[in-house]
């Protein structure tokens, strides 16, 4: 099975700070990863594809990046509204495999 | 507009079954793939199931192998999950998703495994 190792667990920043966070896949599975954001009592919403695609509807302050095993979410100038947690997940193999999530607290 | 309604969740005993429904609309259902992800009391996202556009494949996660059966009915538009032997550990928020990508979700269901 492919591992999804996400981080960090927690972080902690100010409204218009730039924040990143990494999934790193155990093996390499070229660009087959996705990224959601859940905010608490909601279900998860997507907001990249095939690893740096931007999910219609979703703001440009959110991009990602990466390639094979090492991939990067980064929201700019972090809003209000992002605190929420953050999932990466990959969908080149099955079983699919999620990241353990990212708890960004504002 | 994408919309996927999950229906059928409850408290059950262990040991028992029960069927989750999600009714798709706003895309062309028989065209695309879906899967069930499902999520513990305060934990991290799982995948559990994926049936393909016309149902051919299926694929399940180790946790669930034999236990459950996805299948779907494109007359109706809708995907179940049928969950038997259900475990405690099986208690969770089930959603549906769409598209390789899971790039649209329903609302979820609860499903409560408790003697």
């Amino acid at each position: 099975d492919i591992q999804m190792t996400q981080s960090p667990p927690s972080l902690s920043a100010s409204v218009g700070d730039r924040v990143t966070i990494s999934c790193r896949a155990s093996q390499g599975i070229n660009n087959y990863v996705a990224w959601f954001q859940q905010k608490v009592g909601k279900a998860p919403q997507s907001l990249i594809y095939a690893a740096s695609s931007l999910q219609s509807g979703v703001p440009s302050r959110f991009s990602g990046s990466g390639s094979g095993t090492n991939f990067t979410l980064t929201i700019n100038s972090l809003q209000p509204e992002d605190f929420a947690t953050y999932y990466c997940q990959q969908y080149k193999y099955y079983p699919r495999t999620f990241g353990g999530g990212t708890k960004v607290d504002i | 507009q994408v919309y996927l309604e999950e229906s059928g969740g409850g408290v059950v005993q262990p040991g028992k079954s029960l069927r989750l429904s999600c009714a798709a609309s706003g895309f062309l259902f028989s065209s695309t793939v879906m899967h069930w992800v499902r999520q513990a009391p305060g934990k991290g996202l799982e995948w559990v199931a994926t049936i393909s556009f016309d149902g051919s494949d299926l694929y399940y996660a180790d946790s669930v192998q034999g236990r459950f059966t996805v299948s779907r009915d494109t007359s109706k538009s809708t995907v179940y999950l049928q969950m038997n032997s259900l475990r405690g550990e099986d208690t969770a928020t089930y959603f549906c998703t769409k598209d390789r990508a899971n790039t649209d979700w329903g609302q979820g269901t609860r499903v409560a495994v408790s003697s």
